[in-house]
């Protein structure tokens, strides 16, 4: 069965510090994935979404990911990050076509100043 | 444009009532989603359709149904709301071309007491 591990339920980072958060995923196929973010009270964001080609993927707001298949994971990174990064953090896994994204259990992010 | 809306924002219910939460979506996307969002576990799939008229379980459709009689609306009903029903439920829209790029709303907490 599919699954998605966010092993980090709670992350502080100091602003400007580098930030990794991180995704493992269980999957029969090729894997999509994806980061989503959630600032409190919103719906989710797409942040960036691997298909296939380059394993490193640029997102939105500063985002990248990087997709190896060796370890089943897809981690986010940011080199820097912002008192606006506060947020929730989910990964998502999902079939090359179709309707139903699982998604993990997400990760909190606190930035301290 | 206000893209995927959702109402109420909060809701208490007694155990047994019944309910509608709203959704709708102002950018004529044919795929449509309910989640639910609980501590802890992510999202999770509730039913999901892919054009008026056509509905489909998700991955935890027990305790509710779904229709969908127009492109822009897609309500989401509570038949006897019980307490493992307190969640927080995000509706989501995307267009057909786009299998990913789902756009959220801001979401309704619901309490069942």
């Amino acid at each position: 069965a599919q699954s998605v591990t966010q092993p980090d339920i709670h992350i502080t980072v100091s602003e400007g510090a580098s930030l990794e958060l991180r995704c493992n995923y269980s999957y029969g196929a090729t894997p999509y994935l994806f980061w989503y973010v959630q600032s409190p009270g919103q719906g989710l964001q797409l942040l960036l979404k691997y298909f296939s080609g380059d394993t490193l993927v640029q997102g939105i707001k500063g985002f990248e990911a990087e997709f190896k298949r060796s370890q089943s994971s897809f981690n986010l990174r940011k080199p820097s990050v912002h008192w606006s990064d506060a947020a929730e953090y989910f990964c998502a896994v999902g079939p090359a076509y179709g309707n139903k994204l699982v998604f993990g259990a997400g990760t909190i992010l606190r930035v301290k100043s | 444009n206000a893209g995927v809306t959702q109402t109420p924002k909060f809701q208490v219910l007694k155990t047994g009532q019944s309910m509608t939460l709203q959704c709708a979506q102002d950018m004529n996307h044919e795929y449509m989603s309910w989640y639910r969002q609980d501590p802890g576990m992510g999202l999770r799939l509730i039913h999901y359709s892919v054009g008026a008229g056509i509905t489909d379980q998700g991955e935890v459709p027990n305790g509710y149904n779904v229709s969908r009689s127009t492109t822009e609306d897609f309500p989401l009903r509570l038949l006897s709301a019980a307490p493992s029903q307190t969640s927080v439920y995000f509706c989501a829209s995307r267009p057909t071309s786009d299998y990913y790029e789902q756009y959220f709303g801001p979401g309704t907490r619901l309490t069942v007491t």
